[in-house]
């Protein structure tokens, strides 16, 4: 059975840093594309980075919004795909999901970051 | 950037009643690979977000039959044939032709 577990979140000034991490069990991450999404009330869903898979060149993009100030990496040692956040803003805030697969098969149960000071 | 437009932003429908959402994308999301890069979503609250249809049409396994997913092109459907009481949440398209662009989602309340 496919398991995504987040973790990392918690409250940061702006400015701020934060490091989130995506532990997979039952798969190899990888095999896998892996995505952050987050979710806030007011925007729904927004993407914000992806890794292809390790063989496939590990072939990274970003959302125009975090685009320079985040940095998605894997550590297929750990089984982990990490999304490190810096420059953070208050518009930062958000439920951060971790999921799998070209189409976001599998989903984390989320992490909260939120940007306040 | 791809836009994607879902209508209506909610619904409220009694069960057993069918209920039917659009998405509309500002560029067709049909590839040169013959897929369509079109999703479902449903977004129950307190829950991690749940794949319901993934290129347009096919429905993922375990999802049930009352799924359906239609459409190519510009415009995509998804269909509930007779809603349930656990079908309330919101609900997202999404485009995989170019990056990633969500809907502003639709809240469907039973």
């Amino acid at each position: 059975q496919v398991q995504l577990v987040e973790s990392g979140g918690g409250l940061v000034k702006p400015g701020g840093s934060l490091t989130l991490s995506c532990v997979a069990s039952g798969l190899s991450l990888s095999e896998s594309y892996v995505s952050w999404i987050r979710q806030t009330s007011t925007k729904g869903l927004e993407w914000v980075a992806y890794i292809s898979e390790s063989g496939n060149g590990n072939e990274i993009y970003y959302a125009d919004p975090v685009k320079g100030r985040f940095t998605i990496s894997r550590d297929d040692r750990h089984n982990s795909v990490s999304l490190q956040m810096t420059s953070l803003r208050a518009e930062d805030s958000a439920v951060y999901y971790c999921a799998r697969g070209v189409g976001f098969y599998d989903w984390g149960q989320g992490t909260p970051v939120t940007v306040s000071s | 950037d791809v836009v994607m437009t879902q209508t209506p932003l909610s619904l409220s429908v009694s069960p057993g009643q069918p209920a039917s959402i659009s998405c509309k994308s500002s560029e067709s999301l049909f590839y040169t690979d013959g897929k369509t890069y079109l999703y479902w979503f449903l977004k129950r609250p307190g829950q991690s977000p749940q794949l319901l249809i993934s290129e347009a049409d096919k429905r993922v396994p375990g999802v049930p039959g009352r799924f359906t997913g239609t459409g190519g092109g510009h415009y995509f459907t998804l269909t509930i044939s007779a809603v349930e009481p656990g079908d309330s949440g919101v609900y997202y398209c999404m485009q995989g032709i170019d990056l990633y662009t969500f809907g502003q989602g639709t809240r469907l309340e039973i």
